[in-house]
């Protein structure tokens, strides 16, 4: 059983469009995140939700909306998508009292 | 000056070469440290974890931490062809709700 699944693994839409990522852990985590990774690598934490409450919004387009459901599930709806919006979003997790995250296998976005 | 810097590389060695990776950060907060490998497609997964100062060995792999310099290192002893991937390193603060900061990542090519 995989951990952290995130779905769709790839996604290739037409900028302007509105697309969603879903993420669940299986592994009773308290806390979840999307970070983005850009072409070179770099990952950059976008939002944090503990629980179900937003604990970490980092510095975002209002086109990204995260969601979450319960404290299993975190989605990332993208509204009016741009070509730089194109990256591999990973969803990760986190256990009560840890430090360390546990990643998903990544979600490929590109934008045309 | 970024929070965590990291030199891309790459880096290429050959089979059984010692290896060294390193970053720097400027937050002298930073109390949790780790070394995450990523390889292509997929993604990151832990490989050592340290808190504050100190040594950390695992196997061929051996974590440093070095807080009055703002100075971690990875050494990967006899390398392997599987070792090739990108190394991120990784950092956090003692404080509720903060993110967990990545630095660029190297990519490492251990050739047979």
């Amino acid at each position: 059983d995989t951990a952290v699944s995130q779905t769709p693994k790839y996604l290739v839409t037409q900028m302007g469009n509105d697309k969603s990522i879903k993420c669940e852990q299986n592994l009773g985590h308290d806390t979840m995140y999307w970070y983005k990774q850009d072409s070179k690598k770099f990952l950059k934490i976008m939002f944090s939700y503990n629980n179900k409450e937003l604990i970490i919004n980092e510095t975002v387009p209002n086109r990204f909306s995260p969601k979450s459901p319960d404290k299993a599930h975190l989605n990332l709806h993208i509204n009016s998508l741009e070509l730089g919006d194109s990256a591999v979003y990973f969803c990760a997790s986190q256990g009560a009292g840890a430090n360390v995250l546990t990643f998903g296998a990544g979600s490929r976005l590109t934008v045309l | 000056q970024k929070e965590v810097e990291q030199d891309p590389g790459p880096l290429s060695v050959p089979e059984g070469a010692i290896v060294s990776l390193n970053c720097t950060y400027s937050n002298s907060a930073f109390q949790y440290f780790m070394w995450y490998r990523q390889y292509s497609r997929k993604g990151p997964e832990l490989l050592m974890y340290t808190y504050s100062s100190g040594n950390k060995e695992d196997g061929r792999f051996t974590a440093q931490v070095d807080k009055s310099s703002k100075y971690i290192s990875l050494f990967i002893r006899d390398s392997q062809p599987s070792d090739s991937a990108t190394y991120l390193c990784a950092m956090r603060a003692n404080q509720a709700g903060t993110a967990l900061i990545f630095g660029k990542g190297t990519t490492l090519s251990v050739s047979s």
